[in-house]
């Protein structure tokens, strides 16, 4: 079956233009992560979304950076005013619904490759 | 701040050897430790998990094994395939109700032929 899906790829941009990846979830799947991986660094929790629950947004590094979740499936995050330490790979995941005590499997996207000029 | 790290960030083994990756985590509270495999250009993929009121878990080729009273963990895979080269990361879910994962650094595993 389908599994996350991300776009762009790749994505090339100069200092101080916005940005907005997209990520498409498992059909189903209601919780939706997104993470921020560095170069040679492991996965850096960015928000979090669950169904129509507020999202967790503690792990936004600045204000610049904002995420929407329309429906309930697609989402989009959005950095504005691009810096170069904005450069990662931006991956996204899904789950099932999470509640306390239990845990779901996450399902990563590939990620898109964000390079800031 | 709490984080989860690994020992050694490149092991280079034997295709058919065992490997052993480790990672020391810093949070007794929490509930669940998975490790992903991360190859090239990918997202990283579920190996397996454990859960805090376990000490080994096995899967195929692959075991995880939960040391609560030093706050160490380890994943082995037997049989080291050159399939199995990539990089691994250990990552820790805190509960509640956001379930989100505390990732280490990773460890790169090298499979030689």
């Amino acid at each position: 079956g389908a599994g996350v899906s991300q776009s762009p790829s790749n994505k090339v941009t100069e200092k101080g233009k916005d940005v907005e990846l997209r990520c498409d979830p498992i059909s189903g799947h209601t919780a939706l992560y997104w993470y921020r991986q560095s170069l040679g660094q492991g996965l850096e929790f960015l928000i979090y979304f669950q169904g129509n629950s507020a999202p967790d947004k503690s792990g936004l590094p600045s204000d610049r950076f904002s995420a929407e979740r329309t429906g309930g499936s697609v989402s989009t995050l959005t950095i504005q005013r691009t810096q170069q330490e904005d450069s990662a790979v931006y991956l996204c995941a899904s789950s099932l619904k999470t509640g306390l005590g239990a845990y779901n499997e996450q399902f990563f996207g590939p990620g898109t490759r964000l390079t800031v000029l | 701040g709490e984080s989860v790290g690994l020992h050694l960030p490149t092991l280079s083994v034997q295709e058919g050897d065992n490997s052993i990756i480790n990672c020391a985590y810093s949070n007794s509270a929490s509930d669940y430790f998975i490790w992903y495999k991360q190859e090239s250009g990918k997202g990283p993929q579920f190996i397996i998990d454990i859960r805090s009121n376990m000490d080994k878990r096995q899967g195929q080729r692959v075991t995880v094994l939960l040391n609560k009273t030093v706050k160490h963990l380890s994943l082995q895979i037997a049989a080291t395939q050159p399939g199995d080269s990539a990089v691994y990361f250990c990552a820790e879910n805190r509960g509640g109700a956001t379930n989100k994962l505390i990732f280490g650094t990773g460890t790169l595993l090298a499979v030689q032929p």
